[in-house]
Order: structure tokens, then C-alpha cells, then sequence
């Protein structure tokens, strides 16, 4: 069974730090993606990750994948208060019986303050 | 506009009662998905399907039922069987994995409070 773990699960942040949250994930997929969510709202795309190696950037956001290390990062660069949100990862089974099953992680609180 | 949408946006059900959740997309997505969140809580798969006339249970299949006659609808119900309801419940599509270029987007998602 696929199982994606993300930490940590809360982040409090400053304003103009960076730091880099974590996706972990326990069967062989090169799928993997990243949505952002806002209070009482529905998922927003962030990132598409296809392939071991790949680094897609946009703003103050960065995400990479290591298939080899099941591992993706989401890292925040100068972070500002306009990226307060909860932030998840998903995994696509790419085998097996529940080929095409999409799995999310428990989501990442984040809070950046002034 | 190209897109995913759910109906309705708010859903109140009484004690004991069936009801359906719209999802139609026409992004000519083969795959779609349906979710349950809880106040807090991350995503929990209800039911996916890859293609037309066939679906897999998620996580928490218990309690809900599907259907996908079509390629561009699959309609969640929850039934009197799913004894604690009120959640927030997402749709999403995407293409089939093996598309070079898959993405997997999200409904504005629905609503529903047991009164």
C-alpha cells in the first residue's frame, strides 16, 4: 500500500527565511505532485514533478524529486505572508492493483508572520 | 472555459437520507477522483476510476457509491450506510498516468452537513 508522509506538519515561519518542507513516500512512482490550499477553499496546482531529477520553480517556490530516494522537497525562499496556506503533496501508483491511485500526504500548515 | 465542476457547492442532508454530488469535467480527462476532507485533515480517497464503466474503492469506500457511464461524469452518492457525513468532498481529473504531461485538477469541491 502506498503511504506518502509529509513533515513537518506544522510550520511557523518569519517573514524572509527560507525552509523546505518534506515528502516521503513507500513505493516506486515517477508521478508526484504539489497543490496549495486556502482556508475553505479546493486545491490548487502548484507543481507537476514526472521524472527523477526533475526541479520546477515558480516565485518564491521550489520542488524536486528523487525517485530513487521516494523523496520530494517543497522549498520557500524569503518567505511573505501571502504564502500562508496548507500545502500538499500526492504520489500516483503507477503499478499494481491500484494503478492510478492518488494518494496524498497529511499536509503541511504553513503560517509565515511579519 | 475548460475545467472541473462540482454541484452543488453547500449539500444539507437529513438523518437517513441518500444523496448524490455532482462532478462533470470537459477536459477529456479519462481518470477522475473523488475525496473527503475533514475540518483539519488531509485528503481521503472515496473511489477513482481510470476509464469509462470501471472503478477501484479508495481508502474509504464504506458508506458512498459511484458510477461512471460517462467519460465526463462521475457522480458521488452517500448513502444512509456512511454514518458520519459532513465533510468536504473534492473531485479531480487528470489524464491517464502514462501521458507524458499528466496534471490532476480539482473541483471546487462540495459542502455537505447532516441536519
Amino acid at each position: 500500500e502506498l503511504k506518502v508522509e509529509q513533515n513537518p506538519l506544522f510550520l511557523s515561519m518569519q517573514e524572509g527565511k527560507n525552509y523546505t518542507i518534506y515528502c516521503n513516500y513507500s513505493t516506486t512512482s515517477d508521478r508526484l505532485y504539489w497543490y496549495r490550499q486556502d482556508p475553505g477553499k479546493s486545491l490548487e496546482s502548484l507543481f507537476v514533478l514526472l521524472s527523477n531529477g526533475a526541479v520546477k520553480q515558480e516565485g518564491r517556490l521550489m520542488a524536486s524529486l528523487d525517485t530513487k530516494a521516494r523523496l520530494s522537497t517543497l522549498h520557500i525562499t524569503a518567505a511573505v505572508h501571502d504564502l500562508s496556506a496548507t500545502y500538499f503533496c500526492a504520489v500516483v501508483n503507477a503499478g499494481g492493483t491500484s494503478y492510478g491511485k492518488l494518494t496524498f500526504g497529511q499536509g503541511t500548515i504553513l503560517t509565515v508572520h511579519p | 472555459d475548460g475545467g472541473i465542476t462540482q454541484s452543488p457547492k453547500y449539500l444539507f442532508r437529513k438523518e437517513g437520507q441518500n444523496v448524490t454530488l455532482s462532478c462533470e469535467q470537459n477536459l477529456n480527462h479519462d481518470a477522475m477522483y473523488w475525496y473527503r476532507q475533514d475540518p483539519g485533515q488531509g485528503l481521503r480517497l472515496i473511489y477513482y476510476s481510470q476509464i469509462v464503466n470501471d472503478f477501484q474503492k479508495g481508502d474509504i469506500a464504506e458508506g458512498y457509491s459511484v458510477s461512471r457511464e460517462k467519460k465526463e461524469s462521475f457522480p458521488l452518492t452517500v448513502t444512509s450506510a456512511q454514518k458520519n457525513p459532513t465533510a468536504f468532498y473534492l473531485c479531480a481529473s487528470s489524464t491517464q498516468i502514462s501521458d507524458p504531461n499528466t496534471e490532476a485538477f480539482f473541483g471546487q469541491g462540495t459542502r455537505l452537513t447532516v441536519v
